[in-house]
């Protein structure tokens, strides 16, 4: 199995600050990486998909790169909303597997 | 516009069965894989299998082989999840979720369901 690790599991900032998550394959998994927020008690909501292509509805402040083993995510200027618990996955092969979450709270 | 409404919170006892669904409304689907994804009371997200609702076409983790059972049922564009012999270790929110393939035939999550809680508890 290919295993995500994030890095870090979690972050304090303040609004309207730039963050950056960092998630890494142990091996290369091409783009085939996305992006999830989830919120206590909600559902998770795919943010990015292709390592670095927003989903539909997902604002601009939401940006992904990397290929390979290693990806970010960079949210700019926080804002009270953004503050949840962030996971990418691989869907290069099976089994699909998940990071083990950042959680990103407010200051 | 796409919709995955899932069924209703479950509360059952060891060596139950259950059966939970995920009713997809506003695309094609039997064009679509639609994926199950658990999540244990807090932890985070782990894949479960993926089925294709147009040949019942099944994808399954290595770790939920044998444990669950995914299938679809096209007439009412409903998938399902479940179990034939709960165990308290099955307490978890359940997820579907619906697959997107890339041109390079990989497939991702786009749209998500709410959730299904099911807790096991004698």
């Amino acid at each position: 199995d290919i295993q995500m690790t994030q890095s870090p599991s979690s972050l304090s900032a303040s609004v309207g600050d730039r963050v950056t998550i960092t998630c890494r394959a142990s091996r290369g998994i091409s783009n085939n990486l996305a992006w999830f927020q989830q919120k206590p008690g909600k559902a998770p909501k795919s943010l990015i998909y292709a390592a670095s292509t927003l989903q539909s509805g997902v604002p601009s402040k939401f940006s992904g790169s990397g290929s390979g083993t290693d990806f970010t995510l960079t949210i700019g200027s926080l804002q009270p909303e953004d503050f949840a618990t962030y996971y990418c996955q691989q869907y290069n092969s099976y089994p699909y597997t998940f990071g083990q979450g950042t959680k990103l709270e407010i200051k | 516009e796409v919709q995955l409404v899932q069924s209703g919170a479950e509360v059952k006892k060891p060596g139950e069965s259950l059966k939970i669904s995920c009713k997809a409304s506003g695309y094609s689907f039997t064009t679509y894989w639609i994926g199950w994804v658990r999540q244990m009371p807090g932890k985070g997200l782990e894949w479960m299998g993926n089925i294709y609702p147009g040949d019942s076409d099944t994808r399954y983790s290595p770790s939920f082989q044998g444990q669950v059972t995914i299938s679809a049922d096209k007439s009412i564009s409903t998938a399902f999840l479940q179990w034939s012999s709960l165990k308290a270790s099955d307490t978890a929110m359940y997820h579907c979720a619906r697959l997107r393939r890339t041109v390079a035939g990989t497939l991702f999550f786009d749209y998500w369901g709410q959730g299904t809680l099911v807790t096991v508890s004698s």
